[in-house]
């Protein structure tokens, strides 16, 4: 059983749409991370949020972290082929970090 | 900064053989992580080493599977003896402070195949 629920597992889109992905746990975590990992190499920090309610932008995406620091999103506005991998999300309490399965984003030209 | 750097990309051993896995973590960074990635289970912590100590080796699957840290620049991960079932990417990542703030920075990871 994964601490940190994802969803959807798979997303596929076209060029220029919007999409959310999402990641909830019932446990409280000091801290989370985002991740996006491509074929072949290892997954690569995006952002950290650590406030509840925070809000993060990196260019086209947007981080929430949930107000009881236990669920956050990712939103991309009008997603690119290079938005293309697989996004994992990470609660991180003390040194340890608990990823969740992760969302497999496909964006068609 | 070349990253963090595990070597060999891909193994391919039979069944009962001995694997090792070598990382070698970025410099100045005083954690290291061993991670297991299947479809199945995802990312696992294996273990945790902080300033080269063993921290958690909870995650460690059985007896056969052992790490070690003999220095700020080296560790392995090895498996004695391999099954099929252990087959998987194991992926090694450093940070610089053990908090769960910091950052983890991955290496490209070793796609291990037990015949």
């Amino acid at each position: 059983t994964q601490l940190l629920e994802q969803s959807p597992q798979f997303l596929s889109i076209q060029e220029g749409e919007n999409l959310t992905v999402y990641c909830n746990s019932s446990s409280v975590f000091s801290s989370l991370q985002w991740y996006r990992q491509e074929p072949g190499e290892g997954p690569v920090l995006l952002v950290t949020v650590v406030t509840g309610g925070e809000v993060k932008k990196l260019k086209r995406l947007t981080f929430q972290f949930g107000d009881a620091r236990k669920d956050s999103s990712l939103h991309i506005t009008a997603a690119q082929p290079g938005d293309t991998g697989l996004y994992l999300c990470a609660g991180a309490n003390d040194y340890k970090l608990s990823f969740g399965a992760g969302t497999t984003v496909t964006v068609r030209a | 900064d070349a990253g963090v750097i595990q070597s060999p990309r891909h193994e391919v051993t039979e069944m009962g053989q001995e694997v090792t896995l070598r990382c070698k973590p970025i410099s100045g960074h005083n954690s290291l992580f061993w991670y297991r990635q299947t479809m199945m289970r995802g990312l696992e912590l294996l273990i945790y080493f902080n300033n080269n100590v063993p921290i958690d080796d909870s995650g460690m699957p059985e007896d056969r599977f052992s790490a070690k840290m003999p220095n700020a620049s080296f560790s392995t991960l090895k498996i004695q003896p391999s099954e099929p079932r252990d087959s998987a990417v194991y992926f090694c990542a450093s940070s610089l402070a053990s908090g769960g703030n910091s950052p983890l920075h991955f290496g490209n990871g070793t796609r291990l195949t037990v015949t």
